[in-house]
């Protein structure tokens, strides 16, 4: 049965760092496209970042240059590290599987991140 | 970046009637265009994908059509359990994917 699990959301003052993590059963992170998602609150859904498995990265134009995508094979874990973070990056965030890259087919049950002083 | 846009924002619909959700794209994305439901507290749920292709597990009530700019969610016969939020997303501009806003589905 194929899961994602992620953690490490928080509370964090603007300017700071937080790194999220997704830990993935039942398939291989490293054989499959990853994303993050985001969704602040009340709102719509937001594609964030993308690694593909051959390793290339993608980001929106809104998180360019302050967050970073990875991933850890050895346990089968997918990360976010955001820094420089700002009030509007408060959302809930999602892992999500992507097919070749194309629609995502299993999603976590997302992790709150909310930037607030 | 491709704009989608859906409509109506919020759609008023009694158990077991029809429903049918649209989604625009501001330029063509083909056939590249998934569904996802959404239920408060819950993440996305996958429901539809390639404009027309059922998800695993989806109930056939549920039905996607278009191709271009132009698609179309319907709901056959409206369950109590479908009265959620639905997103159509796209997937031919990648890696820069967008999603519409939105369409709740409510209890008319």
């Amino acid at each position: 049965e194929v899961q994602l699990v992620e953690t490490g959301g928080g509370l964090i003052q603007p300017g700071g760092s937080l790194r999220l993590s997704c830990a993935a059963s039942g398939f291989t992170v490293s054989s499959n496209y990853m994303s993050w998602v985001r969704q602040a609150p009340g709102k719509g859904l937001e594609w964030v970042s993308v690694i593909y498995s051959g390793g290339s990265t993608y980001y929106a134009d809104s998180v360019k240059g302050r967050f970073t995508i990875s991933r850890d094979n050895s346990k089968n874990t997918l990360y976010l590290q955001m820094n420089s973070l700002r009030a509007e990056d408060t959302a809930v965030y999602y892992c999500a599987r992507q097919p070749r890259g194309l629609y995502f087919d299993y999603w976590g049950q997302g992790t709150l991140v909310t930037v607030s002083s | 970046e491709i704009v989608m846009t859906q409509s109506p924002a919020t759609l008023s619909v009694s158990p077991g009637e029809r429903a049918t959700l649209s989604c625009r794209a501001s330029q063509s994305v083909s056939s590249n265009l998934a569904w996802y439901q959404q239920k408060p507290g819950q993440a996305p749920r996958l429901l539809i994908y390639g404009a027309s292709t059922r998800a695993t597990g989806i109930p056939a009530r549920f039905s996607g059509s278009g191709s271009g700019t132009e698609f179309t969610l319907t709901i056959s016969s409206l369950q109590s359990e479908d009265f959620a939020v639905y997103y159509c997303q796209q997937y031919n501009n990648w890696p820069q994917y967008t999603f519409g806003q939105g369409t709740k589905l409510e209890i008319k």
